[in-house]
């Protein structure tokens, strides 16, 4: 019973290049939550998603970041033209309803920016 | 008023002793109070929970008290091990606020070390 998925686990970009961030929540969970940590703070909450629907996306910066969850396959967290300050660990989490019990999360992706 | 405080920002506790962590919240609305923690290159785990109709909730070593009134709550590792050693976040959330999206609001997080 895997857990939830991310990958890739460590990717670099360079500043202007697209960042797409992929996320396999928990097999049976269809709620899917993406959060950013950066060095020294906290998760901060960017989007909730179930499949085919955004249903918050109040933490997500209003350019340059989208994510997705399509009826087929993984959930894509994408930022577009990406700059230093986009350097963090993004995680996802699953679960299976849409309320707050028990957020799985995956083990993030480290993004850097050079 | 979304925040949550927690205090301290690191902990070092001698093995078998106590480690405490303190969290601090605004919002009344709150409803659900959720202790993570997360060793490194890993993500955040659910280690234990408590919602504002009790004051105390137990699970092994870890106990979550909270108290409502001082709007305030906190997780108390006994006899902690060198295993323990990891960071730990308090979380929030609120049905009301959030619309039922299961959205947290998390501390800025404790890096706690056990010395053997």
């Amino acid at each position: 019973n895997a857990g939830v998925m991310q990958n890739p686990r460590h990717l670099v970009r360079r500043r202007g290049q697209e960042a797409r961030l992929r996320c396999s929540p928990m097999k049976g969970h269809s709620h899917v939550y993406w959060y950013r940590q950066l060095p020294e703070e906290g998760l901060k909450f960017m989007v909730y998603l179930q499949k085919e629907n955004i249903i918050d996306e109040s933490g997500m910066p209003k350019e340059r970041f989208s994510a997705e969850f399509p009826k087929e396959g993984p959930s894509i967290l994408r930022i577009q033209q990406v700059v230093r300050g986009d350097s963090a660990a993004y995680f996802c989490a699953s679960s299976p309803t849409g309320f707050n019990e028990k957020l799985f999360f995956g083990s993030g992706t480290q993004l850097s920016v050079l | 008023q979304q925040q949550v405080k927690q205090s301290p920002q690191s902990l070092i506790v001698q093995k078998g002793g106590i480690s405490i962590i303190n969290c601090a919240y605004e919002n009344t609305a709150f409803d659900y109070f959720p202790w993570y923690q997360q060793f490194p290159g890993k993500g955040p785990a659910l280690l234990i929970a408590i919602r504002p109709d009790v004051s105390e909730k137990k699970e092994g070593r870890f106990t979550i008290s909270f108290n409502k009134s001082a709007k305030q709550f906190s997780l108390h590792i006994m006899d902690s091990q060198p295993g323990d050693s990891a960071t730990y976040f308090c979380a929030a959330s609120s049905r009301t606020l959030s619309g039922n999206t299961g959205k947290l609001i998390f501390g800025q997080g404790t890096t706690l070390q056990v010395k053997p």
